[in-house]
Order: C-alpha cells, then structure tokens, then sequence
C-alpha cells in the first residue's frame, strides 16, 4: 500500500497522560500536513513540514503540542498533559514536490481522553 | 477561522438523483478543491478547480467556480448509494476546510 499511513488507529487514554501519534506520508512527497477535525466539523489546520522544516503552525497548535519529522519522512505528534478537549480525529496529508495543491490522506488517528 | 463554508449542512437524495452543494469562501483564492470523506475516515481529493477556469468535469461530477461571488459548486449526477459521504470544500494550499455537506443517498 503507498498511500499515506497513520498509527495508532485508535487511542484511548485518561486525561493529564501523553500520548504521540505517526504519520508515514507517501514515499516521494516531501510536504506534510497535521490536522485536526472534531464531529461534525471540517478538518482544521494544525501545521505543516516542508522537508523536515517545520514551516508554519496554527494558533490552535498550543505548548502542549508538538511535531517533528526529523529525517524529513515519517512524522510525530505529540500532546502532553492530554485534556477532554483534545478529543479529536488527528489526520495527517503529505503532498508531492510538483506545484498541485493535492493533499493526500491518511485514515486518521481517533483521540478518546476520558 | 473556517473560510469555505458549505451548503446545505445535510441533503438526502433518491439514488439517480443529482445532488448539488455549495461553497462559499470569504478571500481571493488560487483554487479550490473538493473532498469526500466517509465516515470515520480520511479525506478523499475529487477535483480542482483553479481561480481562472470557470466549470471542471471528472466523471459524474461538475465543479462551477464564480470568483465574483466567491462561491463554488458540486454537482454529482446519477447518485449511488456508494457516494454516502460528507463533502467539503477547501481553499489554498493550507486547505481551509469548511463543515462540509453530508450526503446521503437512499437506494
């Protein structure tokens, strides 16, 4: 499968606890893309790695939150001191080195904090 | 904030009906995309449409953009109940997604 891969699928977790989610993009894009998307609503921008540069990130992206792609392929997000709002499905999109504006992508991650 | 902002919220269709949902965005743009996602699921790309074409076919959709009013639609024709989704619209390479359409087709 190339298409874009995330894991885990699901995570359920208690609230004040970490936890880091991976997004694998497909092999020759090097642009990568967080979001998140709560029920009934679009997909919100999170931030965005070009390479392994992370060149832009939401106000929405607080302290607590923090992304790396450090070899410029696979990429992490971690939240720390996880909170019931943090509740979200996480997506994550990469697209290639051409000028379309396609993202493409993944399953998405499901975040429960109880 | 959410730039693209679809209508209607929810439309429900006989299956072979046409569905038509819209967009509008509130800045200039250099296109504007379409995506389905299913539920639960990642987003699926459709179609662009850049600031300069006016109307884009790909199989049984039809994308119009109006730059003037800053609004787009999609028109699926001959629906199945396969095309069951949510759809939304985004603009710029960000992608800012509205609260898109959920559509359902009734067999």
């Amino acid at each position: 499968d190339t298409g874009v891969s995330q894991n885990p699928r699901h995570k359920i977790t208690k609230r004040g606890q970490n936890v880091t989610f991976r997004c694998d993009p497909i092999s020759e894009h090097n642009r990568l893309y967080w979001y998140r998307q709560t029920l009934g609503q679009g997909p919100e921008f999170l931030t965005y790695f070009q390479n392994e540069a992370q060149l832009e990130k939401s106000r929405l992206l607080s302290d607590r939150f923090s992304a790396e792609r450090p070899k410029g392929s696979f990429s992490t997000l971690e939240i720390q001191r996880t909170e019931q709002g943090d509740s979200a499905m996480y997506l994550c999109a990469s697209r290639p080195r051409t000028s379309t504006d396609t993202q493409y992508f993944g399953p998405g991650t499901r975040l429960t904090v109880l | 904030s959410q730039q693209g902002e679809e209508d209607p919220q929810a439309l429900s269709i006989q299956e072979g009906e046409n569905a038509t949902m819209n967009c509008s965005y509130k800045t200039s743009i250099n296109n504007l995309q379409w995506y389905r996602q299913n539920s639960g699921r990642g987003l699926v790309h459709l179609i662009l449409i850049r600031s300069n074409e006016r109307e884009k076919h790909s199989g049984r959709l039809r994308v119009t953009l109006d730059t003037s009013k800053k609004s787009s639609s999609l028109l699926i024709t001959a629906s199945r109940a396969a095309d069951t989704a949510s759809y939304f619209c985004a603009t710029e390479r960000q992608l800012t997604f509205g609260s898109g359409t959920q559509l359902t087709v009734l067999p």
